[in-house]
């Protein structure tokens, strides 16, 4: 069965600095997307970066960037310069099983506090 | 441009209450639908997911039902509340490229508050 598990449920980080949110997550299947979402205190849910598992590179997209190590099973946030703005709760989430690929598996989350 | 929406966006409800939530989708036409809950501190977990008029896929079992009476219209029912039932209900659509690569769309939310 898929999993996906990050282990940081706080993290703060000074304006302007990086950082890196953790995840890792399981599965057997050999096609899987994996993707992080931001969530506000609004509560809407926001799309970041997506990362398919056969891709080569590692996805960017603007000041968000994802850390994939296939091998470690580990698909890692990082956020450049940090702003204000972008504290909020970060979920990682993965594609499921190619039979019901409409599935998105959330993590719990990790609620990121940007200090100025 | 789409736009999704779900209303209400706030309720109390009484155990053993009936419930309907209501999400509609602007913009686009057959999209795939998804009713996700959020309990309190926790990741998201899908409930039901829609790839047509009168599809529905249940992913988990519980006193919930959803509906999907026309092209971009998904409804989530209950007929007795419970108070597990309590979260934020958040409704998404997709493309079906989307599907694949997860970009969901997702609604404002509805929290729901079962006393």
């Amino acid at each position: 069965a898929q999993k996906i598990t990050q282990t940081q449920p706080g993290m703060f980080v000074q304006e302007k600095e990086a950082v890196t949110l953790d995840c890792t997550y399981d599965t057997s299947d050999p096609s899987y997307g994996l993707f992080w979402y931001k969530q506000p205190s609004s509560g809407e849910m926001i799309f970041l970066i997506y990362q398919g598992s056969y891709d080569q590179q590692n996805a960017t997209e603007g000041r968000y960037s994802l850390n994939f190590q296939k091998a470690r099973k580990s698909a890692n946030l990082v956020i450049s310069a940090s702003q204000l703005g972008d504290s909020a709760m970060y979920f990682c989430a993965m594609r499921g099983p190619m039979d019901s690929s409409y599935k998105l598996i959330f993590g719990s989350g990790t609620r990121l506090l940007v200090r100025p | 441009s789409q736009t999704i929406h779900q209303w209400p966006a706030t309720l109390v409800q009484p155990v053993g209450s009936p419930l309907s939530l209501e999400c509609t989708v602007e913009g686009t036409s057959n999209p795939n639908l998804y009713w996700y809950r959020q309990a309190a501190g926790r990741g998201l977990q899908l409930l039901f997911y829609s790839v047509g008029i009168g599809q529905i896929s249940s992913e988990v079992p519980q006193n919930l039902s959803a509906s999907r009476p026309q092209d971009r219209q998904f409804i989530l029912s209950s007929k007795k509340l419970l108070l597990s039932d309590s979260g934020f209900y958040l409704c998404a659509w997709s493309t079906l490229a989307g599907a694949l690569t997860g970009e969901l769309f997702f609604g404002e939310g509805s929290r729901l508050t079962v006393l």
